[in-house]
């Protein structure tokens, strides 16, 4: 199972908008709505700021928003501020009836 | 409040078998609403899904891991574990489990994390 497709990284001053993209193909992210969205900072476990698409878990800020159109999904974060600063990850359901992860992006505050 | 916590060595010999265990607190692994799985990470690099299972004992395998890897689950304890064969360097990382929320068999996001722990293959 290849990997999503994701940017290696992204970079913006804070206060602005930024939109990450993870692209697959028909059999995961355009084949089912199962697409999830993770942030990780440096030594720390990832966690969970999008599920199913769009859904923020109760917590995560709605600064953080998810999309999909075909077969590619995004993440765009609002307003961003310093603590945004990590390594967000996309994940998907597939046709073998397993989870993919997308290569990651690093996301840099200037 | 639920929370998951991975044991193991941190070094193991090339050739030989890595096991890891996963043991969950606050909560039921024999929970219906989720499946338990292992994903890892290489220094430097992205996450890699490895394994999952139900409490039913239902497993699902990463493609290009499945003939080196058995996950378990023990309801007795609330732990799973994984064992992966035959390991090398290349398989040296942070081996996380976590949590996983389904919609009938499909997996669908991790939500709960454990903290990871890391794992070095080497003589």
């Amino acid at each position: 199972q290849s990997a999503l497709t994701q940017p290696a990284s992204v970079s913006a001053s804070p206060g602005q908008s930024i939109t990450i993209s993870c692209t697959g193909t028909s059999s995961d992210v355009g084949a089912y709505n199962y697409v999830s969205w993770y942030q990780q900072h440096p030594g720390k476990a990832p966690k969970l700021i999008i599920s199913d698409v769009s859904n923020r878990p109760s917590g995560v800020s709605n600064r953080f928003s998810g999309s999909k159109s075909g077969n590619a999904a995004s993440l765009t974060i609002s307003g961003l501020q310093a603590e945004d600063e990590a390594d967000y990850y996309c994940s998907s359901y597939t046709s073998r009836s397993t989870p993919v992860f997308g290569g990651g992006t690093k996301l840099t505050v200037l | 409040q639920l929370q998951l916590q991975e044991s193991g060595p941190g070094l193991v010999k090339p050739s030989e078998t890595l096991s890891l265990t996963c043991t969950v607190s606050g909560g039921s692994i024999s929970s219906n609403h989720y499946y338990w799985g292992w994903i890892r990470q290489p220094p430097g690099k992205g996450l890699e899904w490895i394994a999952s299972i139900y409490y039913t004992g239902s497993t699902y395998y990463n493609i290009s891991l499945q003939s080196r890897v058995s996950i378990s689950v023990d309801r007795s304890k609330n732990q799973f574990s994984l064992k992966m064969s035959s390991v090398t360097a290349a398989d040296t990382a942070v081996y996380f489990c976590a949590r996983t929320i389904h919609s009938g068999e499909s997996q669908t996001a991790f939500d709960i994390w454990g903290q990871g722990t890391m794992v070095t293959v080497s003589s």
